[in-house]
């Protein structure tokens, strides 16, 4: 089974602080994502990455930024914490797989509540 | 730019009914998928539909993929409480990535 961990389920930080958020995937994927979700605003992109030390913008990079040092670990970090920040974080890997749909299968994380006070 | 609408948003059914989702599009996608998440967890995915007109079945759940690959439907039959989640479709977008619909929340009362 693959199994996607993020390092916290729970997260209370103050306004301005440093938030790393940390993804660790156990499938020698190549792909991996990072998603903030709001209710009624559905799941939104932030980054993702294809490979090692490469990142791509999302639909909502702002604010973030990201580190992909090892195949295995995908790190969201929020420079300077801002209560609209306040969300549930999703971090999701997939296989790459050129021209076939299973690609496209993404396997997520518990997600991490993060509030921002 | 892709979007994926669901309907309805919200579904509230009692026990042993039946049910159908819908998810549509104005642009082709070459596969979507169904996930399904459960409160305080991420989605898991429940299947990967890729041929128009194609159809699968998973236990009591039928998904199917139109003709011209721009919707698709997901059916429950004989609904059961362990049902109860909110239900995702995502396509694949241009770079590799998933572009989602804002889901629709099933609550299925005893």
């Amino acid at each position: 089974d693959v199994k996607v961990t993020q390092s916290s389920r729970y997260l209370v930080k103050r306004t301005g602080e440093k938030v790393f958020l940390e993804c660790v995937q156990d499938m020698d994927h190549e792909n991996m994502f990072w998603y903030r979700q709001d209710p009624g605003l559905g799941l939104r992109l932030i980054y993702f990455s294809y490979d090692v030390k490469m990142k791509e913008k999302g639909d909502i990079p702002e604010g973030y930024s990201v580190s992909r040092e090892k195949k295995e670990r995908f790190s969201l970090i929020l420079e300077s914490a801002s209560t609209n920040q306040t969300s549930m974080y999703l971090c999701a890997s997939s296989l790459w797989l050129a021209l076939n749909p299973s690609s496209y299968e993404q396997y997520f994380g518990p997600g991490t509540r993060l509030t921002v006070t | 730019t892709q979007l994926l609408e669901q309907s309805p948003q919200f579904l509230s059914i009692q026990e042993g009914e039946n049910l159908t989702v819908y998810c549509n599009s104005s642009s082709v996608f070459s596969s979507l998928q169904w996930y399904r998440q459960e409160p305080g967890e991420g989605p898991v995915l429940l299947v990967t539909v890729v041929t128009g007109g194609e159809v699968k079945k998973l236990k009591r759940l039928t998904f199917q993929f139109g003709d011209a690959r721009k919707d698709s439907s997901l059916h429950i039959t004989a609904a059961q409480p362990g049902d109860t989640g909110l239900y995702l479709c995502a396509g694949g977008g241009s770079q590799g990535n998933l572009i989602f619909g804002k889901g629709t929340k099933l609550s299925v009362k005893p």
